[in-house]
């Protein structure tokens, strides 16, 4: 069974850049039809698609926070990564990574992290 | 964008009884209707996928309902385990949307 997991600071302070990793164990992700998501939830409110990488590399993000994420694979490590550059208290909130299965959509989720932006 | 409205956002149940939460879209989005339950501190759990596909291993209890704007989720003869945070998400266009979710407290 795919299990996912993510990793990274805790805290991170205004105007930088927020950096997370997730791995995978349990499948490859550079192999089969699927693509892998980043997905977040600030508290109190409803989930947010950041964006998603393909098995190939090529990406689709979230028009509203395009102009600053990258999300980037190391399939050497069976890991892909997302950076959110100047980050406000907006961006606080729990940061998922998933599995997209063929129809584009989620079916398996990491537990999260609790990504906090504060000086 | 498609904004899904879910509702309700908490409600309470008793073991045995019926719930229906509802998802509502605000275009078509034919049948791109997934949804999950998550408790705290674990991963989300897949459970309908394309509407009405119960995802394997997850109990009959769970059924899901709908095409184009109006979706359920319905959960038959409640368990005390069944007490979980449910959401859905449309992957029909970009940006996948999820719903604002309902927190179901068991009694």
């Amino acid at each position: 069974q795919v299990q996912l997991q993510e990793s990274g600071p805790g805290l991170v302070k205004p105007s930088q850049t927020l950096s997370l990793t997730c791995t995978v164990s349990g499948g490859s992700i550079s192999s089969g039809s699927y693509s892998w998501s980043w997905i977040r939830q600030p508290a109190g409110k409803g989930l947010e698609w950041i964006g998603r990488i393909y098995t190939s590399g090529s990406t689709n993000y979230n028009p509203s926070l395009k102009s600053r994420l990258t999300i980037s694979a190391d399939t050497s490590k069976n890991q892909f990564s997302l950076k959110l550059s100047s980050v406000t208290a907006a961006d606080t909130a729990v940061y998922y990574c998933a599995r997209d299965a063929g129809a584009g959509a989620p079916d398996y989720w990491g537990q999260g992290t609790l990504v906090t932006v504060s000086s | 964008e498609t904004t899904l409205t879910q509702s309700p956002a908490f409600m309470s149940a008793t073991p045995g009884d019926k719930v229906n939460i509802s998802c509502k879209a605000s275009q078509d989005i034919d049948d791109d209707m997934n949804w999950y339950q998550q408790k705290p501190g674990e991963a989300a759990i897949f459970i309908i996928q394309e509407a009405t596909t119960l995802v394997p291993g997850i109990p009959p209890r769970f059924s899901g309902s709908g095409y184009g704007t109006d979706f359920t989720l319905t959960i038959n003869n409640i368990e005390a385990e069944d007490a979980a945070y449910y959401f859905c998400l449309q992957h029909d266009n970009f940006p996948l949307t999820f719903g604002q979710g309902t927190k179901l407290e068991i009694k």
